[in-house]
């Protein structure tokens, strides 16, 4: 699985669309790019994920670069409710996740 | 469809006990994998389950130790507790294993050891 680098925090303002980074340069060809929030006292919500493509769903945008050593996921328009800890996962199955430090965004009201 | 539902949500034990956690997947998921979370460690890979095998495991201690059912429910048991076993242990599950797959975690069981 890929080893995964993020910034430890970011902010935001409300309302605002938000850009989250993720480095995965060890990232084989059939890893996908899994990306999850944690909001305190609670498990881990999936978010989105990709493989090679542009991803987009109900909650969030993913892109992901042509090289496929980063990605970006992007909330379009932050809300007080997205302040959580944001972490990307390179995985080439569903075992063995291997979960960073993350990125704990802020939201600022 | 229900979520991923773990048992019990919060727990005391105290030094050289054991405990038991529960897990009932997703309906129609046959993957499960259990998870470690501490503030010093952060989230931790314990094992991962899929027709009632287990496939992966974590860098843990054998105290750590568990097994699914035929009906994919899942249970997680630590023997002899540390103070160190103190964590919030999440339980997620997927449909199967393969790439492009996605697990779905639990609520979490938080587990005080005193």
């Amino acid at each position: 699985d890929a080893k995964t680098t993020q910034p430890n925090s970011m902010e935001s303002n409300e309302e605002e669309p938000v850009h989250l980074p993720c480095n995965h340069s060890t990232i084989s060809g059939t890893d996908y790019i899994h990306w999850y929030r944690q909001l305190p006292s609670q498990g881990p919500e999936y978010v989105i994920h990709g493989l090679t493509s542009n991803v987009n769903n109900r909650m969030a945008s993913l892109a992901i670069a042509e090289d496929r050593k980063s990605s970006t996921l992007i909330l379009h328009r932050a809300t007080l409710r997205d302040a959580a800890v944001y972490y990307c996962i390179g995985t080439s199955g569903t075992y063995k996740y291997i979960f960073g430090t993350g990125t704990r965004l802020k939201v600022l009201a | 469809k229900a979520g991923v539902t773990q048992t019990p949500r919060y727990l005391i034990k105290t030094r050289g006990q054991q405990v038991t956690l529960s897990c009932s997947p997703i309906s129609g998921h046959r993957s499960v994998s259990w998870y470690q979370q501490t503030p010093g460690q952060g989230l931790q890979f314990l094992f991962e389950y899929f027709s009632e095998t287990q496939r992966n495991k974590g860098n843990f201690p054998g105290r750590f130790s568990g097994r699914q059912f035929s009906n994919s429910r899942s249970e997680m048991n630590v023997s002899t507790l540390e103070l160190g076993d103190s964590a919030l242990y999440l339980c997620a599950s997927s449909q199967d294993r393969g790439p492009g797959n996605t697990i779905y975690f639990g609520e979490g069981s938080w587990l005080t050891v005193v």
